[in-house]
């Protein structure tokens, strides 16, 4: 089963920041968070990922709460081509099988 | 560009034949593949882990006899349906961790698989 829970969909206005929260409540101390996206019909695009400290590149923003139960996705300025369902993962090591939840759904609203 | 490269994109075959997909890594060598199916609308699901040089781990529920998977090498991994049947229809994705990418997981971009 997959260790995180997400909201099933969201709505984003075009141009505003969109915020994704995940929980991951029984995250272990050397677990990663990560995040990918899903556009329709193709594979899954990495994002971010980060263990303890927020992390930011030029797709987005990592924001992990102290004691890392969960986590929130930032896209600063969201465009259409946002839309698309966002997974958040936690994983141990560069072997760790990857279990996919369900994700969310984010729809960018023009 | 793409780190992982699949193929074919699109497959249709008829109920019965055998469908190959292949998956190459370009530019790293990958020592562990994993291979996911997803149906409409649903999250990915993971069938197996592959290992070069070694026997494949499938998860519970999946059949090693129907969806046999090779990673002969540490570019080219290939999962292969046998006797497909139209609920073998799905949209197959394969993925690799490339060690010298700080851990990241790649993954490529699928393979439609309609069986008639």
């Amino acid at each position: 089963d997959a260790k995180t829970t997400q909201p099933t969909s969201m709505d984003c206005a075009e141009g505003r920041a969109a915020n994704l929260p995940c929980n991951h409540s029984t995250i272990s101390g050397n677990e990663y968070v990560y995040w990918y996206r899903q556009i329709h019909s193709q594979g899954p695009q990495y994002i971010i990922h980060g263990l303890k400290n927020n992390e930011t590149n030029e797709m987005a923003s990592l924001i992990i709460t102290e004691d890392r139960k969960s986590s929130t996705l930032i896209l600063p300025h969201a465009t259409l081509r946002d839309t698309a369902v966002y997974y958040c993962i936690v994983r141990v090591n560069r072997d760790d099988k990857i279990i996919f939840g369900k994700g969310t759904r984010l729809h960018i609203l023009p | 560009g793409a780190v992982v490269s699949q193929h074919p994109s699109r497959v249709i075959c008829k109920s019965g034949t055998s469908v190959k997909i292949e998956c190459r890594s370009l530019d790293f060598q990958a020592t562990t593949m994993f291979w996911y199916r997803q149906f409409p609308k649903k999250s990915l699901m993971l069938m197996a882990t592959s290992n070069e040089g070694s026997k494949a781990t499938y998860e519970q529920g999946v059949e090693k006899d129907k969806f046999l998977i090779n990673h002969a090498s540490l570019t080219l991994s290939t999962l292969t349906v046998t006797s497909a049947h139209p609920e073998d229809s799905s949209f197959y994705i394969c993925s690799a961790i490339f060690p010298e990418t700080n851990e990241k997981l790649f993954f490529g971009s699928g393979t439609q698989l309609s069986v008639l």
